[in-house]
């Protein structure tokens, strides 16, 4: 069926170090890999993606890795700061016999920047 | 651009009575909406799909019943959660993708839901 994976569910580390949060899916038709960051109470706000056709994408300090072989995605965030502390989800699409592709979420990783 | 409004933002209702939220796609005209239900710390549930002019598609395990979708235009979709009981209290969001796209989708700020 359709699963999207997440590790670790929780996730702290010092400033200025780097958090990696892993995901995989099941479906390998899946073709975009969007990743999102919530804030309490807020909506989920889209900090990269990335389609099937490139194995890595950068910005600034996020970068996201993608290996279709094995299914699997990761989310890097370098020089961390405190205001990167909220919850990451991990989404995959999962394409359908009719006109649209939805996206089912990962369970999400809390992620705790320690000044 | 791109923005989603939901309304309201937040609802209390009685058991049983009927709740109506609304998604609208402000700048840009949407065929597919989707709609998610988050209980506190978990992730976002696909509830269902919806497309201008069609009835809506659920997952399994929603009942179509109880949650109506209506998607009456490119902008505008409606969530109905009939006959509402506590267990339904949660965080409703919405997301709209922009016609023509085929994975792009903007959220919605979310409903909170309390039924007493």
């Amino acid at each position: 069926g359709e699963n999207v994976e997440q590790h670790p569910s929780t996730l702290s580390v010092q400033e200025g170090d780097s958090a990696v949060i892993k995901c995989t899916y099941s479906d390998s038709a899946s073709n975009y890999f969007p990743w999102y960051k919530q804030e309490l109470g807020k909506r989920p706000q889209l900090i990269i993606d990335i389609r099937s056709n490139v194995g890595e994408k950068k910005d600034q300090r996020i970068a996201v890795t993608l290996n279709k072989t094995a299914k699997h995605f990761s989310l890097h965030i370098t020089e961390t700061q405190p205001e990167d502390s909220a919850v990451y989800f991990c989404a995959a699409s999962i394409p359908s016999v009719s006109s649209y592709d939805k996206v089912i979420f990962g369970p999400g990783t809390s992620l705790s920047v320690i000044p | 651009g791109a923005v989603v409004s939901q309304h309201p933002s937040w609802v209390i209702c009685k058991s049983g009575t009927s709740v109506k939220i609304e998604c609208r796609s402000l700048d840009f005209q949407a065929t597919t909406m989707f709609w998610y239900r988050q209980f506190p710390k978990q992730s976002l549930m696909l509830m269902a799909t919806s497309n201008e002019g069609s009835k809506a598609t659920y997952e399994q395990g929603v009942e179509k019943d109880k949650f109506l979708i209506n998607h009456a235009s490119l902008t505008l979709s409606t969530l109905t959660v009939t006959s509402a009981h506590p267990e339904d209290s949660s965080f409703y969001i919405c997301s709209a993708r922009p016609s023509g796209r085929t994975d792009t989708q903007y959220f919605g700020p979310g409903t909170r839901l309390t039924v007493l």
